[in-house]
């Protein structure tokens, strides 16, 4: 299994700023994921991230406002940028185990913009 | 339409109630997993099943590939149960990649 954490739990910002999330991973994995889930909505992947690649983006995300690094094999930021109302949501990270069976997700950055 | 869909979405039981949550998705898989989501937003991963039937203590989940559906039940349910259940499949991207598709969940609510 893959313990996974996240910084920070939560966090309120006001418009325009941006936020950067972390994600921790306790073993080394190939592939970390970006998810978004509103408010009443189901999760959302916004990128795949692989070390020592560009991101992934999925349809309705755009690097620009979700940068994502991914400097290591257990570690990854996302930062949401320019943030508006819209932008509260959940933000989670996840990973799949080495035979792609298990997912495992983070705690969850809970974040609510002013 | 959505591509995975849960009933009911919102569910209230009585301590000791057996539970089901259902799943319909119309997208072709190769496994399809079952979560649960905390009321502070952590998510643990409780089956991946591709066939056949899974249990895991209190819990178990079925599938039918054919019909494309899938069930979590709960025996003897406990207000410890009380979180949101969320089923997910995966599916292939345009870009050749896999990727989860969620549903919206079913709130579980168990009253002592």
């Amino acid at each position: 299994s893959a313990v996974i954490s996240q910084k920070p739990s939560r966090d309120i910002c006001q418009r325009g700023t941006s936020l950067t999330i972390q994600c921790q991973v306790d073993s080394q994995v190939t592939m970390m994921f970006w998810y978004r889930q509103q408010p009443g909505q189901s999760l959302t992947l916004i990128a795949t991230a692989n070390q020592g690649s560009e991101a992934t983006y999925e349809s309705g995300f755009v690097i620009d406002k979700f940068p994502i690094s991914r400097p290591n094999l257990t570690f990854s930021t996302l930062t949401v940028s320019n943030m508006s109302p819209e932008d509260s949501s959940i933000y989670l990270c996840s990973v799949e185990d080495w035979r792609g069976a298990e997912q495992y997700f983070g705690p969850g950055t809970r974040l609510t913009v002013t | 339409k959505n591509e995975v869909e849960q009933s009911p979405q919102n569910l209230t039981a009585q301590e000791g109630e057996f539970i089901t949550i259902n799943c319909s998705y119309s997208v072709g898989i190769s496994a399809l997993h079952w979560l649960q989501q905390h009321p502070g937003g952590g998510i643990v991963s409780l089956f991946m099943l591709s066939s056949g039937k899974k249990k895991h203590g209190r819990l178990i989940a079925t599938i039918n590939i054919q019909e494309k559906h899938s069930s979590l039940h709960i025996t003897a349910s406990h207000p410890r149960d009380s979180a949101v259940y969320i089923c997910a499949v995966p599916m292939i991207t345009q870009g050749g990649s896999e990727k989860l598709v969620f549903g919206k969940g079913t709130k579980l609510t168990v009253n002592p």
